[in-house]
């Protein structure tokens, strides 16, 4: 079976701080995909990275860094120097078809940020 | 952004009435899906679609039906709504890479 734990269910941190956003998967397939989305207050969902199973290399973009490890099945994000425009629900997913590239959703983290 | 948009944005609705979604793209993706999104269980997979004519169901399909004659355009409906659809339902589109997801449709069933 394939699951995506989300165990932080709400994070508040102070505007500035860096924070870790945490995601295990479970799969037994050797090829997967995993993603993180982004749904701010107003309810869209926003794709923020994709990333194979064969690419374990770490990824930045601006203030955003994403750790991928195989060997604990993790593949957590952090925000550097938070902001309160961070403030969202954060959801990771996996998949694990690519035929049918069906998401599995983990339950998500809500991030506050206070100036 | 992806040319994803949902019909109507809000509605309510009463139970045992039927009522239908619309996701219409302007991508010409193969791939559709629909989703609900539930607190404390993120996003599930209700049905989804691999062509015209072609769908097939996900995790939570009970209640649902769904219909996709043109590329465009992926319907989803409750033939008789219950409290229990009461949620927010999410069209996406995939490039084979990436979901992309609508804007969301708020349904209340009382």
């Amino acid at each position: 079976a394939q699951k995506v734990t989300q165990a932080q269910t709400e994070i508040s941190v102070v505007e500035k701080e860096d924070v870790t956003l945490d995601c295990v998967y479970e799969t037994r397939d050797t090829t997967y995909y995993l993603f993180w989305y982004k749904q701010p207050p107003s309810g869209e969902l926003v794709f923020l990275i994709r990333r194979n199973s064969f690419d374990e290399q770490n990824e930045i973009s601006g203030r955003y860094s994403w750790n991928f490890q195989k060997s604990t099945s993790s593949f957590n994000f952090t925000i550097t120097a938070s902001q309160v425009v961070d403030s969202a629900v954060y959801f990771c997913a996996l998949i694990v078809s690519y035929n049918t590239d069906k998401l599995i959703f983990g339950t998500g983290t809500r991030l506050q940020v206070f100036p | 952004d992806a040319g994803i948009t949902q019909s109507p944005r809000h509605k309510v609705t009463e139970t045992g009435t039927p009522v239908t979604l619309r996701c219409h793209q302007t991508e010409n993706h193969r791939y559709m899906y629909w989703y609900r999104q539930d607190p404390g269980h993120g996003l599930r997979l209700i049905h989804y679609s691999y062509g015209v004519k072609d769908t097939d169901k996900g995790e939570v399909s009970d209640g649902y039906s769904v219909s996709r004659s043109k590329t465009e355009d992926f319907l989803l409906t409750l033939e008789s709504a219950t409290s229990s659809q009461t949620s927010v339902y999410f069209c996406a589109i995939s490039d084979r890479e990436t979901q992309y997801f609508g804007p969301g449709t708020r349904l209340l069933v009382l």
